[in-house]
């Protein structure tokens, strides 16, 4: 079937502007997971899902990020008064079940966001 | 806390030379080990993990990786590099459920460099 897929591939903001980035896992996984990518860098985690349930946000920078996942299924991260800083590629990543530390993780292609 | 550190940031080696990538972790209980390849424009693709069920473990494209406990290291091998295997190649922990975070933690990865 089809693997975990993002939109906009690609989105320029000017500094102070929201913007919304949407992830779709593979059908039927429990655990959707958000990472930051900078440039040069690995990815870092986020914050993590379990069904609709946001279980661990401890990786949000600041309050203007939030995630939501209301049915379960398709998962959005906003970003809100977009800073430089925030420029990096966006990941999103699912697995089937929940909060095993052992899962495979399917990884999306990313969300690159340059912020201007 | 759990990290981490990937020795080399570039490694260059010629086509049909041995690969190796060094990863050595921290992790303050006993950890699920990850080694995620990254082609450009696409999303990180899962090598290999070890659980425990083997300290050798064997993943796709011919890798395998070796958990050393002793030396704190989950390095990845491939006797013979062949040109397809040039991308940026990422070392993550998990800590076992029950006690660790949610996400993965990443290294900054290593650009493999295949010469011909």
């Amino acid at each position: 079937g089809a693997g975990v897929s993002q939109s906009p591939r690609y989105k320029v903001a000017k500094r102070g502007q929201d913007v919304a980035l949407r992830c779709d896992p593979i059908s039927g996984h429990v655990s959707l997971f958000w990472y930051q990518q900078a440039l040069g860098q690995g990815p870092e985690f986020l914050t993590y899902f379990q069904n609709e349930a946001q279980l661990d946000k401890s990786g949000l920078p600041s309050d203007r990020f939030f995630a939501e996942r209301p049915e379960g299924s398709v998962s959005t991260l906003k970003i809100q008064r977009t800073q430089q800083e925030d420029s990096a590629v966006y990941l999103c990543a699912s697995s089937l079940w929940g909060r095993t530390g052992d899962q495979k993780q399917y990884f999306g292609p990313g969300t690159r966001l340059t912020v201007t | 806390a759990q990290s981490v550190t990937q020795l080399g940031s570039h490694v260059s080696v010629s086509e049909g030379a041995l690969v190796l990538l060094r990863c050595n972790y921290s992790s303050s209980v006993p950890p699920y080990l990850f080694w995620y390849v990254q082609y450009p424009n696409q999303g990180l693709q899962l090598l290999l993990k070890y659980t425990s069920a083997a300290t050798l473990v064997k993943g796709i494209n011919g890798f395998e990786a070796e958990f050393k406990k002793s030396e704190t290291s989950f390095h990845l091998t491939k006797p013979s590099a062949h040109m397809s295997d040039a991308a940026e190649y990422f070392c993550a922990v998990n800590e076992r459920s029950g006690g660790g975070a949610d996400g993965l933690t990443f290294g900054k990865g290593t650009h493999l460099i295949i010469q011909p």
